[in-house]
């Protein structure tokens, strides 16, 4: 089985200072993990994953990602936060386990982080 | 934009009406999806498509009736809905052959069931 936790329902951060979405993973194999912005009355934007490499990833909008494989965890970070980054934050993890035949292909989805960037 | 449409993006029905949703991909993804989206509650995934064939239906009530006429279009027919099922419903596509690959959603259809 495959589950996300995002431990903040609501995460606030001033205008221009560092931001961190928390996202922890449970996977029988290795993770494929991915990251989402969803603005209100919208869908859900695609922002960055990680798939193997570099466990940094960059992604759009100066948005990134630190894979940290021994904490399961795969937080959002950006070093300076726009008002305009106030969104609803997902992340969501597929279990490359399926490859054999075990695990789901499909993505599942944390709960949600709301951020809000205060001016 | 995603290159994935839906429609309408609000709709208001009652609970003795008819009414569809209807989604669009021209991505040339093979896989296509339902998720229901209620406030303070996860994701729900619906149904699952892949190749124009029902892979998966997460245990959704028969009043919630999928259609996937070809691998670019993805149709949900409403009928007898209850108020508890008004939510923002968004529908997603991607290519199920390239494992990495990310969801492609659309901007979702608003239903209020009165």
């Amino acid at each position: 089985a495959q589950s996300v936790a995002q431990p903040e329902d609501q995460v606030n951060v001033a205008e221009g200072n560092p931001l961190t979405v928390k996202c922890t993973y449970s996977v029988s194999g290795n993770p494929y993990l991915f990251w989402y912005v969803q603005y209100p009355n919208r869908g859900l934007q695609f922002l960055l994953k990680y798939i193997t490499g570099d466990n940094l990833v960059k992604g759009s909008y100066g948005f990134e990602a630190e894979f940290n494989k021994s904490q399961t965890s795969f937080h959002l970070k950006k070093p300076s936060a726009l008002v305009s980054d106030s969104a609803l934050y997902f992340c969501a993890v597929r279990d490359q386990s399926y490859l054999s035949g075990a695990g789901s292909y499909q993505l599942t989805f944390g709960k949600g982080t709301k951020l809000s960037v205060i001016p | 934009e995603t290159g994935v449409t839906q429609t309408p993006r609000h709709l208001v029905m009652g609970m003795t009406n008819k009414k569809s949703l209807k989604c669009e991909q021209h991505l040339g993804h093979n896989a296509m999806y339902w998720y229901k989206q209620s406030a303070k509650k996860p994701l729900e995934l619906m149904f699952v498509y892949n190749f124009k064939e029902q892979t998966e239906n997460n245990s959704v009530p028969s009043r919630f009736s999928p259609e996937c006429p070809n691998s670019s279009h993805l149709f949900l027919h409403l009928h007898t809905l209850q108020p508890e099922d008004s939510a923002l419903y968004l529908c997603a596509s991607t290519n199920n052959l390239t494992p990495t690959g990310e969801l492609f959603f659309g901007e979702g259809s608003r239903l209020t069931v009165l």
